[in-house]
């Protein structure tokens, strides 16, 4: 049962677009929520996080919005460029153990 | 800044046989984590160590096992291979139990 559920498969956004990509759980016991990004070949790279006190944290291109109470979280890449062309992840844990729950990943390619 | 350091990064065994994946976690890091990544699946968590003692566990099937060592350093040990096991193997590494988690570049294991 995949306990954090992600959208969409894949995703083809122009040069300088916005990517949105959404994740959806159940567990309020989750409290800690983050997206990697990998490349083929690589292991998941760290990009940003968040946690439940906040509604939304930027790190230059990169937002996640947080809603606590749809339970849903999304990250927006602003100004998307071609290098951003990788499988994306959201992930989250639970305050109780540390164990990642990963969404199914995202296949983003970002055209010229 | 040092990274997670994964060994081998290519492994290729026969039904049957066994297997041992290293896994240098970063620098005064001491929480290590053990993923399997199917191709074009989301990394599924197989278990975790937090000095040096088991602290969470997952899809790990009992023909493995692993241990961290007072190093910190970790080891999976990977027995009767099957065709099923052939995937990516990550290790991450947190400061503490819970945190944010860095993931190695990966082994790839190919049973045949």
């Amino acid at each position: 049962q995949q306990q954090v559920k992600q959208s969409p498969q894949s995703l083809i956004v122009q040069k300088g677009g916005i990517s949105i990509i959404n994740c959806a759980y159940e567990n309020t016991a989750f409290d800690y929520f983050p997206w990697y990004q990998q490349f083929p070949g690589k292991g998941p790279a760290l990009l940003i996080a968040i946690r439940p006190d906040v509604s939304e944290k930027k790190e230059g291109r990169f937002t996640i919005s947080f809603n606590k109470s749809a339970k849903q979280f999304s990250l927006h890449i602003m100004d998307s460029q071609p290098g951003d062309s990788a499988t994306y992840f959201c992930a989250a844990t639970p305050n109780t153990g540390n164990q990642f729950y990963f969404g199914t990943g995202t296949s983003l390619t970002v055209i010229p | 800044a040092a990274g997670v350091i994964q060994s081998p990064r290519h492994l290729i065994k026969e039904k049957r046989e066994t297997a041992t994946l290293k896994c240098y976690p970063i620098p005064r890091h001491d929480t290590v984590y053990w993923y399997q990544q199917g191709p074009g699946q989301d990394p599924q968590f197989l278990i975790s160590f937090y000095e040096k003692m088991q602290s969470d566990k997952g899809s790990i099937p009992d023909r493995f096992s692993a241990q961290q060592f007072s190093d910190y350093h970790s080891e999976l040990n990977m027995s009767s291979l099957e065709l099923g096991d052939s995937a990516l193997y990550f290790c991450a590494s947190s400061l503490g139990n819970g945190n944010e988690q860095y993931f190695g570049p990966g082994t790839r294991l190919t049973v045949t």
